[in-house]
């Protein structure tokens, strides 16, 4: 079975200050790891993905297989950073993507 | 650019009626998926089609069917709506591997069951 938790429903920050979305999963073979966003009105979109190492609007995210980990990072938040992200899982032998139930990032003023 | 597009954005149907939510993907896509978004729980997975007139269920089925006759068009049916069925439903579509592109969703459609 594949799954994936995010442990923090809802995170505030202030504007300039570092920001950190924990995603943990649990997956028996080789995950493949996704960051999606869902600003407000808008459709849910891919932020990025771990296999391709890169780094979107600041964030940037790094697999760590020994703690089973996947947190999405920048360094400076922004207020337009404001959104629900959530973390997924598939498996490279299937293309089922799991979601984590999601962080709610509020960056303040 | 991938477009996935759901008929409709808002719905509201009476308890009992059959529901129908369309999904059409205009890239070519192999696969197609249904989930459902609630506050607090997150996307589940209801079903999914790896290709046309093939289905898996996923992990929340029960009161659902899929419909995938054509490659473009993904349907989700509800056989006879219930209250606990109110919700936002998602669509998304993607390549035979997630590896490089993950998945394309639709803007949703939201469903009111009275």
């Amino acid at each position: 079975a594949q799954r994936v938790t995010q442990p923090e429903k809802l995170l505030s920050v202030f504007k300039g200050a570092p920001v950190e979305l924990k995603c943990n999963y649990s997956y028996s073979g080789s995950p493949e790891l996704f960051w999606y966003v869902q600003y407000s009105r808008q459709r849910l979109q891919l932020l990025l993905r771990h296999i391709s190492r890169e780094s979107i609007k600041g964030f940037t995210a790094d697999l760590n297989k020994g703690e089973t980990s996947f947190h999405l990072k920048k360094p400076f938040a922004q207020e337009e950073d404001s959104a629900m992200y959530y973390c997924a899982l598939s498996g490279r032998s299937n293309y089922k993507l799991t979601f984590g139930k999601g962080t709610l990032l509020t960056v303040n003023p | 650019d991938v477009k996935v597009t759901q008929s409709s954005r808002y719905l509201v149907k009476r308890t009992g009626e059959k529901v129908f939510l369309e999904c059409v993907q205009d890239m070519d896509h192999e696969n197609m998926f249904w989930y459902r978004q609630d506050p607090g729980l997150g996307l589940r997975l209801i079903y999914f089609s790896y290709d046309v007139k093939m289905k898996e269920k996923g992990d929340i089925p029960e009161g659902y069917s899929v419909s995938r006759e054509k490659k473009e068009r993904f349907s989700l049916i509800l056989e006879s709506a219930s209250t606990n069925q109110t919700s936002m439903y998602l669509c998304a579509s993607s390549f035979q591997s997630t590896l490089n592109y993950g998945y394309t969703f639709g803007s949703g459609t939201r469903l009111t069951v009275v």
